[in-house]
């Protein structure tokens, strides 16, 4: 079974641009989970979807969104890019709740740098 | 009340050491407490996890024991090896109609030969 894929795997833009991210999960993983990775900052949640719909959202400002589509890939876009949000975006999916007894598996990340 | 403390930061251990990673937190309602392992250019894999109603948990050479009282939880990996050299994150999470989990801020471990 094909892992958690995210695209592009590198990513370079300037202040002010906006970038969207793309995660494919597993086949037959209905949520997937955003994080963002820092050095000073760690692993912090950005947000989970399953079946299309936003279920939880981390502490992260509103030019941080993302959506879901039927076939459960996601994506997620960041607007208006600011020299901070430079870090590896990651994506999880898992069959239902990662929590609940379903593990959660990583895609190897984007790594996003702004100019 | 969400933060979730780990230390040390960096351990360096001898092959066939057993390091002991330690996390605390704050918050009770938290409900299920996962290690993930992660070497540089991957993303962080699960090693295992652990519910309040067990106090250790072992897979393979990995234990998880957890102290509800003191709010506590730690990693031992037994029989360390170089390849177990990595950052190891522990998290915290409660779940609330999806999942919003809390990390702790790495252990860098190396092991050396």
């Amino acid at each position: 079974k094909a892992g958690v894929t995210q695209t592009p795997r590198y990513l370079i833009k300037t202040r002010g641009q906006q970038v969207t991210l793309s995660c494919s999960p597993i086949s037959g993983h209905r949520s997937v989970s955003w994080y963002q990775q820092t050095p000073g900052q760690g692993l912090q949640f950005l947000f989970e979807y399953f079946s299309e719909t936003q279920r939880n959202k981390g502490n992260f400002p509103g030019r941080f969104s993302g959506r879901q589509f039927s076939n459960s890939r996601s994506e997620m876009n960041v607007s208006t890019l600011e020299l901070g949000d430079s870090a590896l975006y990651l994506c999880a999916s898992s069959l239902d709740s990662p929590g609940q007894g379903d593990e959660q598996y990583f895609g190897p990340g984007t790594r996003l740098t702004v100019t | 009340q969400q933060q979730v403390k780990q230390s040390p930061q960096s351990l360096i251990v001898q092959k066939g050491g057993i390091p002991i990673i330690n996390c605390a937190y704050e918050n009770t309602a938290f409900d299920y407490f996962p290690w993930y392992q992660q070497f540089p250019g991957k993303g962080p894999a699960l090693l295992i996890a652990i519910r309040p109603d067990v106090s250790e948990k072992k897979e393979g050479r990995f234990t998880i024991s957890f102290n509800k009282s003191a709010k506590q939880f730690s990693l031992h990996i037994m029989d360390s090896q170089p390849g177990d050299s990595a950052t190891y994150f522990c998290a915290a999470s409660k779940y609330n109609y999806g999942q919003n989990f809390v990390f702790g801020p790495g252990t860098r471990l190396s092991v050396l030969p």
